[in-house]
């Protein structure tokens, strides 16, 4: 069973707009949440994470946003660039930090 | 340069037909895992070692093998591959620092026929 779900498959959005990536997640035992970037032909590498004890977390044009109680976060990208084309995975892992658990991704295609 | 690698790339094989895909990293990383990408299915972990000789199964080891004698070094080996096996593989490593900032490989691209 699903654990951590991407429910949007794929997402397009104009060069210089923001794009909203959404993560939902079931187990409320999770306690650290990553979101991961992947390029064709190359792994993923990592983006930007939030523990659960923080709601928002900011990294240049990157933000994450953790809400607990509707287990769901989201990435915002602001403003979007041609070169944040790419496939965005959703992660979390529990306090062990031993498990991680994967989204299935979402396609995310800026148009110049 | 800190890097995962991977090899092969690409494997392709038939069933039965034992493999080993290789992986090594050169950050003295203590964790590192599998992965297999499926369409539809993201990333599931198959196995992690927290440490040297310390391995432990994930979401989906059924038909994979691991060890871990050397620290840098994870092989993910396959007995007898079959078919539902074929898929695109990554491995990963990070240290306890890190809070699960993986590190990836560039994957294998595994087909059993």
């Amino acid at each position: 069973d699903q654990q951590v779900k991407q429910n949007s498959p794929s997402l397009s959005v104009q060069e210089g707009r923001i794009s909203i990536l959404n993560c939902d997640y079931t187990n409320s035992m999770f306690d650290y949440f990553l979101w991961y970037k992947k390029y064709p032909a190359e792994g993923p590498t990592f983006l930007i994470s939030i523990s659960s004890i923080k709601d928002k977390n900011e990294d240049g044009r990157f933000t994450v946003f953790l809400n607990k109680s509707a287990k769901h976060l989201s990435l915002h990208i602001v403003p979007s660039q041609p070169g944040d084309s790419a496939v965005y995975f959703c992660a979390a892992s529990g306090y062990t930090g031993n498990q991680f658990y994967f989204g299935t991704g979402t396609s995310l295609t800026v148009i110049p | 340069e800190a890097q995962v690698t991977q090899n092969p790339r690409y494997l392709i094989t038939v069933t039965g037909k034992k493999l080993t895909v290789t992986c090594s990293q050169n950050m003295n990383h203590e964790y590192m895992s599998w992965y297999r990408q499926d369409p539809g299915l993201g990333l599931r972990q198959i196995y992690y070692s927290m440490n040297v000789e310390v391995t432990d199964k994930g979401d989906v080891p059924e038909g994979y093998k691991v060890s871990r004698k050397e620290k840098r070094n994870f092989p993910l080996i396959l007995e007898s591959p079959s078919p539902n096996q074929t898929s695109l593989y990554f491995c990963a490593s990070t240290n306890r620092d890190s809070l699960g900032k993986l590190f990836f490989g560039s994957g294998t691209q595994l087909s059993v026929l």
